[in-house]
């Protein structure tokens, strides 16, 4: 069956560190998501990919960056983790014609 | 601006009742998307139901349906015949075919209970 999945599915790092969450999905979907999840604030929407060598930010895109080289992976990068990063983080995809938009499992970022 | 409200940060229901969660929405673009996600304390967010702005017909999912209207830029997810596995986080979303094509905008959600 079809899936999205992420990776690590917990990590815990210190300030200033770079940190890559993976994101991998087997949908064949064009469009990719990054959110993070913050109580009081919903999902908010970090960085987006239409498809391959595309990215554009989001709503709250500063301190992170993605990379889309091939259709099934949506890496996201933290340059230099802050406390503030602490949270939730959650990939989705959605096909061209699909409305609709799968969650990966999320990943649980703890900022030291 | 685009917005999703959700006002009930917090719902209980009895087993087997009929329950309301409302969503209202503001946006400009003609056309549109609503959804309705269910997040349960597992933390996975599973979709529920969708709901075209051109659909002329209320969406309706199992249990689950969405009572749209339109002139009131509402969007509210009725869930019939409440189980205990119901009992989760709900977030109202909605996508909009502007700029900024395909991305989600959700509301802060509700915390929905189910009493046995």
């Amino acid at each position: 069956d079809a899936e999205i999945t992420q990776s690590p599915r917990h990590k815990i790092t210190e300030t200033g560190r770079q940190v890559t969450l993976a994101c991998h999905q087997t949908w064949n979907h064009n469009n990719m998501f990054w959110y993070r999840q913050d109580l009081g604030h919903g999902l908010r929407l970090i960085h987006y990919s239409y498809g391959v060598q595309d990215t554009n930010k989001g709503e709250v895109s500063d301190g992170y960056s993605v990379s889309r080289s091939n259709t099934e992976d949506l890496p996201l990068t933290l340059e230099s983790a802050a406390s503030s990063q602490t949270s939730v983080y959650f990939c989705a995809s959605s096909g061209q014609t699909v409305e609709t938009q799968y969650f990966g499992p999320g990943t649980r970022l703890l900022v030291l | 601006a685009q917005k999703i409200t959700q006002t009930q940060p917090g719902m209980f229901v009895q087993e087997k009742e009929a329950v309301t969660l409302d969503c209202t929405y503001d946006t400009s673009d003609p056309s549109y998307g609503l959804f309705w996600y269910k997040q349960p304390s597992s933390g996975e967010m599973i979709f529920l139901i969708y709901q075209g702005s051109y659909d002329q017909q209320n969406a309706t999912e199992g249990r689950y349906s969405l009572n749209f209207q339109k002139a009131r830029k509402s969007a509210n997810l009725v869930i019939s015949a409440s189980q205990l596995g119901d009992s989760a986080m709900y977030f109202c979303a909605m996508r909009t075919y502007g700029g900024s094509q395909g991305n989600l905008i959700f509301g802060k959600g509700t915390k929905l209970s189910v009493k046995p």
